[in-house]
Parts: structure tokens; sequence; C-alpha cells
């Protein structure tokens, strides 16, 4: 049971680049999230699907797109690279109708040139 | 949307003190507040949570007071050890709705 996964872990883009994070969980959690962490800001919520086929803004989603296409997989897409875009984002998880606790995957740590 | 402030930003106790961290949230119709603790490199992590409808909630050496009515809660650690030095996050929640978190508060045991 690995839990939450984030592909990769780091990463590197020039600005205008774009790229995929991927998160994967094992869970068979219906709910998932995507965070960045910023310094002094805490974490904060980007976009996020409560199941398949489905997502939803959060409180920084411009210049991000998701997609939900398998339960098990969310991934973050970015398709111009901005240098306010270098952070570290976490994927997170959790079931339904609750526990509500939230399981957190490692980490990426992207930075942007 | 909800606002969740957290403080202090850091606090550094002596091993075997206790510590605490205050976080104050704006809407009233959250109800469930958990807390994160962070380690260095590592993803955030469940040590403890507490619904509306309960005032405290022990686990061993921390526990979770919350009130409503002030709209404030506080997460309390005894007997602090050097392992407990990590990165602590409060959050507020709805029913089925997106987590709010506060800003954190980097917590230094000294042995």
């Amino acid at each position: 049971n690995a839990g939450v996964t984030q592909t990769p872990k780091f990463r590197v883009l020039k600005t205008g680049q774009s790229m995929t994070l991927l998160c994967a969980q094992d869970m068979n959690h219906e709910y998932m999230y995507w965070y960045r962490q910023d310094p002094g800001m805490g974490l904060r919520l980007i976009h996020y699907s409560v199941g398949e086929g489905t997502t939803a803004k959060g409180e920084v989603p411009d210049g991000y797109n998701v997609s939900r296409l398998k339960k098990q997989n969310f991934l973050l897409g970015l398709e111009s690279a901005a240098p306010s875009q270098t952070s570290v984002y976490f994927c997170a998880s959790r079931l339904a109708g609750g526990p509500y606790e939230q399981f957190f995957g490692p980490g990426t740590r992207l930075t942007v040139l | 949307g909800e606002n969740v402030e957290q403080h202090p930003s850091t606090l550094s106790v002596q091993e075997g003190d206790s510590a605490v961290i205050k976080c104050t949230y704006s809407d009233s119709a959250s109800n469930y507040f958990p807390w994160y603790k962070q380690e260095l490199g590592k993803g955030p992590q469940l040590i403890i949570d507490i619904r509306s409808n309960v005032g405290e909630k022990k686990d061993q050496r921390i526990a979770v007071t919350l009130n409503k009515t002030a709209k404030h809660f506080s997460l309390h650690i005894t007997e602090t050890q050097p392992e407990d030095s990590a990165v602590y996050f409060c959050a507020a929640s709805k029913p089925g709705n997106q987590f709010y978190f506060g800003t954190g508060t980097s917590l230094t045991v000294i042995p």
C-alpha cells in the first residue's frame, strides 16, 4: 500500500514551458486535491476533484488545469509556466463520507526560471 | 470563503515544556478542524482533529480545544520532545468542502 505518490519529485522549467504533475493513490479515495505551498503562506488549494471525471477550482486556480480520468489519478498541468509558479506542490486524497483525514503525498518541488 | 489565521509563526520551547498554537477562523459554518504536522521534506500528516460538536479532544501528549463562539481552536503539546520539532498547520473545513489552512507554526524543541 503506497498511499499517495507524486511524480516527479523535482523539476526545473523555463518560463513558457509546460508540464504535468501526476498524483496517484491506491486507497480508493473519492476526493483528491492539489495544493501549493509557499513560504509564509501555508497550503493553498489549486483544484480538487470529488470523483472520477469531475474537477473544481480552489483558491488559486489561475494558470493551472487538472484532469481526473481515472479514480486513482489526478493530474495537474501548467500550460505556460511562470516564475510565480515556483513552489512545492502537494497532492492529497480522502474518502468522501469520512473520516475527513486527508492523506498527503511527498510533494513536487518545481522551479520556474 | 474561509479565513484561517495561525499564531505564532515560530515557537521555541525547552524539552519537557508545553507548546500551544492558536488558530482563528471566520466562517461559522466550518465544522471540522484538523491539525497537521509536517517534517522537513515530507508531506503534512494528520496528528489530531476535532469536530464542532466537541469542545476538547486528547490523544496522549496532544490535545485540541475548540471554542465555537469565539471561532478559535488551539493545539496543545505537553512534555515536548525533540521529535516534536516540525511545522504545524491548522485547517478548517465544511462537510464535503475544501480545506483552508493556516500559515503554519515552526516548532523547535530545544534538548
